[in-house]
């Protein structure tokens, strides 16, 4: 699988843009960008994601490097429910074999909110 | 409509026992997935299945095992169990997988405490 880098931890003050990092430099072609959060006691939670285009919904938005060797989440503007793990997930379009569904976690950003 | 449900939601073993975990999935939903979370780290998949086959396998003993019902639902089963198995094990449902954009729905998790 190809790897993600995520930094450990980012704060952010409430209502303000937060943008979070996540470097792939070994990304492939075929590889999908996710993103996922995952609130105290709770199960992960979609969040977005995109090929190569820089994509929006009502969640975030998620802007996708020229060369797709780094990508940025962004909350336009959080509040403290954002407060949470962000993970960026690498989602090969021919995964197969023993890795069919397959999502690898690293290890996330740990996003702490300020009021 | 309801998402993903897991059962139980706590749970406390001994060293040697077995456990099984129950998902049911979105409606709808025909694929489930299992993850593993020890503290302080990200879920680590376990098994995918779809139309009550196994599709996908991660690194983990045969002690864990798991199956797909007629209805979608799906159990996961621990042998033998082991102080590290302790940790939160997710459920995930999804539309049929592949193609690298699937959309995976997480349950809140069963969290397992082996004595």
């Amino acid at each position: 699988d190809a790897k993600t880098t995520q930094p450990n931890s980012m704060e952010s003050n409430e209502e303000e843009p937060v943008h979070l990092p996540c470097n792939h430099s070994t990304i492939s072609g075929t590889d999908y960008i996710h993103w996922y959060r995952q609130l105290p006691s709770q199960g992960p939670e979609y969040v977005i994601h995109g090929l190569t285009s820089n994509v929006n919904n009502r969640m975030a938005s998620l802007a996708i490097a020229e060369d797709r060797k780094s990508s940025t989440l962004i909350l336009h503007r959080a509040t403290l429910r954002d407060a949470a793990v962000y993970y960026c997930i690498l989602r090969d379009v021919w995964a197969g074999g023993t890795s069919y569904g397959k999502l690898t976690f690293g290890q996330g950003t740990i996003l702490t909110v300020h009021p | 409509d309801a998402g993903v449900t897991q059962s139980p939601t706590h749970l406390i073993k001994t060293r040697g026992q077995h456990v099984t975990l129950r998902c049911s999935p979105i409606s709808g939903h025909k694929s489930v997935s299992w993850y593993q979370q020890v503290l302080g780290q990200g879920p680590q998949f376990i098994f995918q299945y779809y139309e009550k086959e196994e599709r996908g396998r991660g690194n983990f003993p045969d002690r864990f095992s798991a199956r797909q019902f007629p209805n979608y639902s799906s159990e996961l089963n621990v042998n033998a169990l082991l102080l590290g198995d302790s940790a939160l094990y997710l459920c995930a449902s999804s539309l049929p997988p592949g193609g690298g954009q699937e959309t995976q729905y997480f349950g809140p998790g069963t969290r397992l405490l082996v004595l």
